[in-house]
């Protein structure tokens, strides 16, 4: 199947700073990539919806200011959290699907493990 | 607004007995459905879909799924589980645009 490449996949940050994390699909070019953020043991929430070449859509009552999103190319995708608190710390996802088709599965990066200390 | 429901959080069965982590589903219209797995701190693994066609559905590593349109439902199943498939599973459908709903997870823990 196809490749969603996500990196870093674990990465440790003091509060207050800002972390990229980055979305690639590795095979194919897709014009939307999805950002989740999951808890211990809970489900995906998602977060976002990134669109190449246009602004993100955000799902409520996520803070675009502080989930940046940025879709440059139709394979990258950019979640950056901004000004990271101790509650940022989560497990990010990112997906993406082979584009204009209506039934074709959803590819996974492997998930960013965020700490905020 | 399109949603799926997995009523256990928790499945426990041996090795070598049959496997069913249930899903149910509310949806407007066709559903597209779709099992994952996920393994500690990873991503997720598609595992198989249900678009149109043939009710049972055959997917990765020996894993099937049975669309029930009268129940709504879409149940995952294995004849045979092993140690190996002990991890985390959702249920999704996919909405317009292409954004999974995902429900709430279920546990697998096989035991030898």
């Amino acid at each position: 199947g196809a490749v969603v490449s996500q990196h870093p996949s674990r990465v440790i940050c003091k509060s207050g700073t800002s972390v990229k994390i980055e979305c690639r699909s590795l095979d194919f070019q897709a014009t939307t990539m999805f950002w989740y953020r999951q808890f211990p043991k809970q489900s995906l929430m998602l977060m976002a919806t990134s669109n190449e070449g246009s602004k993100a859509t955000y799902e409520q009552g996520v803070e675009k200011d502080k989930f940046l999103i940025n879709h440059a190319s139709l394979t990258l995708s950019t979640l950056t959290v901004t000004s990271a608190h101790p509650e940022d710390s989560s497990f990010y996802i990112c997906s993406a699907s082979f584009p204009l088709t209506g039934n074709t599965e959803a590819f996974f990066g492997q998930g960013t493990r965020l700490t905020v200390v | 607004a399109q949603s799926v429901a997995q009523p256990e959080d928790q499945v426990n069965v041996a090795e070598g007995n049959p496997l069913t982590v249930k899903c149910t589903y509310s949806v407007s219209g066709n559903p597209y459905l779709f099992w994952y797995v996920q393994y500690p701190n990873r991503g997720l693994q598609f595992l198989l879909k249900y678009i149109t066609g043939d009710n049972l559905v055959k997917g990765s590593y020996g894993f099937e799924a049975e669309f029930n349109k009268s129940q709504t439902s879409f149940h995952l199943k294995k004849p045979s589980a092993l140690v190996s498939d002990s991890a985390l599973y959702f249920c999704a459908v996919r909405e317009r645009g292409g954004k999974l709903i995902f429900g709430q997870g279920t546990e697998l823990s096989v035991k030898p």
